[in-house]
């Protein structure tokens, strides 16, 4: 069985410093890992994945994310925050083959100016 | 483009009736999903569809009925709805089972 966890219901951070958003994950055989953005009243939009390759990731809006397989972790990170990503962020696991994406419970962003 | 669309944005039920949520994808995808979000349990699967003609369940389908008769509509059928429904649902599609791409969400309440 597949599963992810997201620690922290909620990060608070100032506008203008680093911010991570933590993801750990557990599933058989190598991991296909999905980090989501949702803005208030609205559905989800993708903003980046790992498959294979390079451990780190970068996707939309600045952010990037680190793959650590010993550690089974996929932080979402983006190097200066900024007031408009306060938002809802979904981490997301699959094994290979058609299993379908699992979601944590979200992480609730709230960026300080 | 539209991407994906859901019918209706809102919907109020009593105990006990039926309603039919309509999910329209316009990017000729082959996989379509029906989760549900609720207050501090993420999203959760219900049921989804690898392809016209089939579903499958995913981890909350209780309750809840799928049909997928054209590619580009996946239908979610509540049969007798219970207050337990009330909920945030999310229709979404993919092209492979892979970066999905998601509508703007149904809320209902069942009263």
């Amino acid at each position: 069985a597949q599963s992810v966890a997201q620690p922290e219901d909620q990060v608070n951070v100032a506008e203008g410093n680093p911010l991570t958003v933590k993801c750990t994950y557990s599933v058989s055989g190598n991991p296909y890992l999905f980090w989501y953005v949702q803005y208030p009243n609205r559905g989800l939009q993708f903003l980046l994945k790992y498959i294979t390759g390079d451990n780190l990731v970068k996707g939309s809006y600045g952010f990037e994310a680190e793959f650590n397989k010993s550690q089974t972790s996929f932080h979402l990170k983006k190097p200066s925050a900024l007031v408009s990503d306060s938002a809802l962020y979904f981490c997301a696991v699959r094994s290979s083959g058609n299993t379908p994406l699992v979601f944590g419970k979200g992480t609730r962003l709230s960026v300080i100016a | 483009n539209a991407g994906v669309t859901q019918t209706p944005k809102f919907r109020v039920l009593k105990t006990g009736q039926s309603m039919t949520l309509l999910c329209a994808q316009d990017m000729n995808h082959e996989y379509m999903y029906w989760y549900r979000q609720d207050p501090g349990m993420g999203l959760r699967l219900i049921h989804y569809s690898v392809g016209e003609g089939t579903t499958a369940k995913g981890e909350v389908p209780d309750g809840y009925n799928v049909s997928r008769l054209k590619k580009q509509n996946f239908l979610l059928g509540l049969e007798s709805a219970a207050p337990s429904q009330t909920s945030v649902y999310f229709c979404a599609s993919s092209y492979e089972i892979d970066t999905q791409y998601f509508g703007p969400g149904t809320r209902l309440t069942v009263l």
